[in-house]
C-alpha cells in the first residue's frame, strides 16, 4: 500500500498569506494519479487538483499543485477566509489511499 | 446539475450490518464509476471500493474485503454499500463519489452529502 504523509499537520496563517502544503509518498507515484481535496466540517470533500497540477472545474487560480515522484505540493497563493479547512492528498496508482491531512487554520 | 443523495444516518449494534444508498441525478448513471469512501472522525478519508455502474463489476480495498458489498440498480440510478459485522471502529461518515476519468487521472468530482453510521451497543 502506498502511504501518503502530509506535512505540516497544522499550518497557522493569516488571510492573504501563502500556504505551502506537502505530500510525500512512500513510493514513486505518477503525477497523473495524484489529487488534492479540501474538506470543511459537515461538508463532503471537494476536488481541487487532479493529475498533480490540473485545477478542477471552478477552482480559483490561487490554488496550484506541483511535484513528481514521491514529493508533491499544494500551494494557496493568497489565503482567503473560505480557504481555512483541512486538505488531503490522494493517490490511485496502487489502490486508492489518502494522506492524513493538513489543517490550515487562522492565526 | 449533478447530484448524489445518500440515505440517512444509522445507528447499529456491533455485529449487525448497514446498507447505505446513493441516488444520483443529472447525468447518465452508467457512464461513471461510483466510489465509496469513509471518514472516521479525526482521521483521513479511507477508500472502501468502487463499482462499475454499467457492468456491476466491483473492486474492494483489501481492508474491507469480505465485509463490504457494493451493488447498484441502474433502473433507479442508485448504488448501495453494505458493510457487515460492524464494529465500534466502523463509526464514521460514509460517502459515495462519482469518478470522472480524464485520460489516466481519476477525479472524484461529485460527492454525496455523507451518511453517518454509529456503531454502539
Amino acid at each position: 500500500e502506498i502511504v501518503l504523509t502530509q506535512s505540516p499537520g497544522t499550518l497557522s496563517l493569516s488571510p492573504g498569506e501563502r500556504a505551502t502544503l506537502s505530500c510525500r509518498a512512500s513510493q514513486s507515484v505518477s503525477a497523473s494519479y495524484l489529487a488534492w481535496y479540501q474538506k470543511k466540517p459537515g461538508q463532503a470533500p471537494r476536488l481541487l487538483i487532479y493529475g498533480a497540477s490540473g485545477r478542477a472545474t471552478g477552482i480559483p487560480d490561487r490554488f496550484s499543485g506541483s511535484g513528481s515522484g514521491t514529493d508533491f505540493t499544494l500551494t494557496i497563493s493568497r489565503l482567503e477566509p473560505e480557504d481555512f479547512a483541512v486538505y488531503y492528498c490522494q493517490q490511485h496508482a496502487s489502490s486508492v489511499t489518502f494522506g492524513g491531512g493538513t489543517k490550515v487554520e487562522i492565526k | 446539475q449533478v447530484q448524489l443523495v445518500q440515505s440517512g444516518a444509522e445507528v447499529k449494534k456491533p455485529g449487525a450490518s448497514v446498507k447505505v444508498s446513493c441516488t444520483t441525478s443529472g447525468y447518465t448513471f452508467t457512464a461513471y464509476y461510483l466510489e465509496w469512501v469513509r471518514q472516521v472522525p479525526g482521521q483521513g478519508p479511507e477508500w472502501m471500493g468502487s463499482i462499475n455502474t454499467f457492468s456491476g463489476d466491483t473492486k474492494y480495498a483489501e481492508k474491507f474485503q469480505g465485509r463490504v458489498t457494493l451493488t447498484r440498480d441502474a433502473s433507479i440510478n442508485t448504488a448501495y454499500m453494505e458493510l457487515s459485522r460492524l464494529r465500534s471502529d466502523d463509526t464514521a461518515v460514509y460517502y459515495c463519489a462519482r469518478r470522472y476519468q480524464l485520460m489516466s487521472a481519476w477525479l472524484f468530482d461529485c460527492w454525496g452529502q455523507g451518511t453517518l453510521v454509529i456503531v454502539s451497543s
